[in-house]
């Protein structure tokens, strides 16, 4: 069974705050990505990365950036948390012939207060 | 621009009855369809998918459908049981752009009452 693993199910944050979001996937999957999910809108697409150092921006990826030094762990970094990116964060992994089958992990509830 | 819509928010099915999740696209470009499923408190699943070549695909209780010259696809399931209560998402991706990225809708809440 694939799974995907974030650091946390819930946190806290202050505004102004560097937010650091971890996500391990243990099925050697070449793809990650992160995704936001808010009432409403969804699931839209941060970044993502298809290796190793590589990566390409999703829909909204303004005020995130994103880390993947070893192939089982893509980071997200908010550089300085606002209200506005309160919401859950969600990281996917998939295999390079089914990018799109993708395998979720329970999400990270993030608020900024 | 919304171009992946699921314009149900919540639908509501008796057990044992055949539940119709609709979603329409409005980018010609896309040509992979999938859907996915969300208990509360977990990720989405993936459940089914199909590509434009197809205009139906099966898996156990789940059928897809699509119909590409309405810009169209509808995911039923047959049975209906109420494990199957969750909120499913239409997703979709396709040529032009990132081949990585997947286009989300907002989602249906199915619930199936017993």
């Amino acid at each position: 069974d694939v799974k995907v693993t974030q650091s946390s199910r819930y946190l806290v944050k202050r505004t102004g705050e560097k937010v650091f979001l971890e996500c391990v996937q243990d099925m050697d999957h070449e793809n990650m990505f992160w995704y936001r999910q808010d009432p409403g809108l969804g699931l839209r697409l941060i970044y993502f990365s298809y290796d190793v150092k590589m990566k390409e921006k999703g829909d909204i990826p303004e005020g995130y950036s994103v880390s993947r030094e070893k192939k089982e762990r893509f980071s997200l970094i908010l550089e300085s948390a606002s209200t506005n990116q309160t919401s859950m964060y969600l990281c996917a992994s998939s295999l390079p012939g089914k990018r799109w089958e993708q395998y979720f992990g329970p999400g990270t509830r993030l608020t900024v207060t | 621009d919304q171009q992946v819509k699921q314009n149900s928010p919540s639908l509501s099915v008796q057990e044992g009855r055949i539940s119709i999740l609709n979603c329409d696209y409005t980018n010609s470009m896309f040509d992979y369809f999938l859907w996915y499923k969300k208990y509360p408190a977990e990720g989405p699943t993936f459940l089914i998918s199909i590509s434009s070549i197809k205009d139906k695909n099966e898996d156990g209780r789940f059928t897809v459908f699509l119909n590409k010259s309405a810009k169209h696809l509808s995911l039923h399931i047959v049975p209906s049981q109420p494990g199957d209560s969750a909120v499913y998402f239409c997703a979709a991706s396709g040529k032009g752009g990132s081949n990585y990225k997947l286009t989300f809708g907002k989602g249906t809440l199915l619930t199936v009452n017993p």
